[in-house]
């Protein structure tokens, strides 16, 4: 049953556009992550929250930046995208603080930047 | 930094035979170890997770077991399915986060 819900689900868009993509989550977790998984299937962590507050800020591109409006919503926005941007942003939670606890995934947001 | 080393990228045995992924880690924490299995589509799911020494950790017919000395964590299972055709990561918990490895990816043939 999908208790971290991610939209959108695809996304396809130019060189240079900003896009967004959106995550809650319904299991009362406190913290949030995003994770990119690219064409090679690797897994790395780009940002975590914890009650809102930033706690893990990977080296990533200036053009990403987080978004948390409650600890249940943890957004992404790309300001300008690149080709290298194109992978599937996961969305995760974790009922431990500071990644003690098992991740739940989202189903993913797949971004296309031609 | 942490870091979690799966050696086999990709995996294609018979139904039946055994399974056996390798996983081992280096991290300065007292750490959980966990297994991670995406099937094609879907989201990363977690199989198993142990923080105990020595202890064997099963669910859905995996098994693995935490040794310490050898900062080792490998997947097995008895006999394969053709349903366990999936990609699996290894991962741990370090500092403030969970790493994972490259992933192996398990294709099991009738």
């Amino acid at each position: 049953e999908t208790a971290v819900f991610q939209t959108p689900n695809y996304h396809v868009t130019q060189v240079g556009n900003e896009v967004s993509f959106n995550c809650k989550q319904t299991l009362g977790h406190d913290t949030m992550y995003w994770y990119k998984q690219d064409s090679k299937k690797l897994l790395k962590i780009m940002f975590s929250y914890n009650n809102k507050q930033l706690i893990v800020n990977e080296t990533v591109p200036r053009r990403f930046s987080p978004q948390s409006s409650d600890k249940a919503h943890l957004n992404l926005r790309i300001k300008s995208v690149e080709p290298e941007d194109s992978a599937v942003y996961l969305c995760a939670s974790s009922p431990g603080q500071r990644g003690t606890g098992q991740l739940y995934f989202g189903e993913g947001s797949k971004l296309t930047v031609l | 930094g942490d870091s979690v080393t799966q050696t086999e990228g990709l995996v294609t045995l018979t139904e039946g035979l055994p399974v056996m992924l390798n996983c081992t880690y280096q991290t300065a924490y007292s750490t959980f170890l966990f297994w991670y299995v995406q099937h094609l589509n879907e989201a990363p799911k977690l199989l198993l997770k142990s923080s105990t020494d020595n202890k064997r950790t099963e669910h859905q017919g995996f098994h693995a077991t935490l040794h310490k000395s050898s900062s080792s964590f490998h997947l097995q299972k008895s006999s394969a399915q053709l349903s366990d055709s999936a990609l699996y990561y290894c991962a741990l918990n370090g500092n403030e986060k969970i790493t994972f490895g490259a992933g192996t990816k398990l294709t099991i043939k009738p």
